[in-house]
């Protein structure tokens, strides 16, 4: 199975301040990777596809990129609904397994 | 779309978990499911997937040993039993739309979840 390790496992940030979580495979993936939001008590929430295609309804201050092993999501100006927990996923291979997530604080 | 799962809330070990996932506002024809579960301990770990509909579907599901996914075309549903548990598969299980396209792949809608406790 592949191994996703997301980085940091959290950190702290205030609204208004840049935020971005590394997400790296441990094999190459192309580009088949999906960012999920998990607020406090919530279902998890798909923000991104294929690595940088935002879903409809995302906020644009949300933004992927990367490819084959090493991927980011970067969310700009950060606002008080995005403390969370985001996830990353890989879905180039059967199982489709998920990083650890990294819990973004106030 | 929505998907509700229900679940028996508490299983003993060594028993089968069975999980069930109602879907509305569309049919389970013609699409990817899959379930997922979720602990504290390990974050969201994937099961398994299924494909509604056709013969010889790309990709399908080679199994996952203890898990076994099936569609009831019938009652629009999916289920999920998974055999032999033990407190390790204490969770919360969801189900999920997996879009499966050219250039979309993820899961896209998500259940509410029903937590299980094996104990």
């Amino acid at each position: 199975d592949i191994q996703m390790t997301q980085s940091p496992s959290s950190v702290s940030a205030s609204v208004g301040d840049r935020v971005t979580i590394t997400c790296r495979a441990s094999q190459p993936i192309r580009g088949w990777l999906a960012w999920y939001q998990q607020r406090p008590g919530k279902v998890p929430r798909l923000l991104i596809n294929a690595a940088s295609s935002l879903q409809s309804g995302v906020p644009s201050r949300f933004s992927g990129s990367g490819s084959e092993t090493d991927f980011t999501l970067t969310i700009d100006s950060l606002q008080a609904e995005d403390f969370a927990t985001y996830f990353c996923q890989q879905t180039n291979n059967f199982p489709y397994t998920f990083g650890q997530g990294t819990k973004v604080e106030i | 779309v929505q998907l509700q799962e229900s679940g028996p809330g508490l299983v003993k070990p060594s028993e089968t978990l069975s999980v069930t996932c109602s879907v509305t506002g569309g049919s389970v024809s013609g699409y990817y499911w899959a379930w997922i579960r979720q602990t504290p301990g390990k974050g969201l770990e994937w099961i398994d997937f299924i494909y509604s509909g056709g013969h010889n579907p790309s990709p399908a599901s080679r199994g996952n040993g203890r898990a076994i996914v099936s569609v009831d075309t019938s009652k629009n549903q999916i289920s999920l039993r998974l055999s032999s548990v033990t407190a390790a598969d204490t969770a919360v299980y969801y189900c999920a739309k997996l879009e499966y396209t050219f250039s979309f792949r993820a899961l896209q809608i998500w259940g509410q979840g029903t937590a299980v406790a094996v104990s």
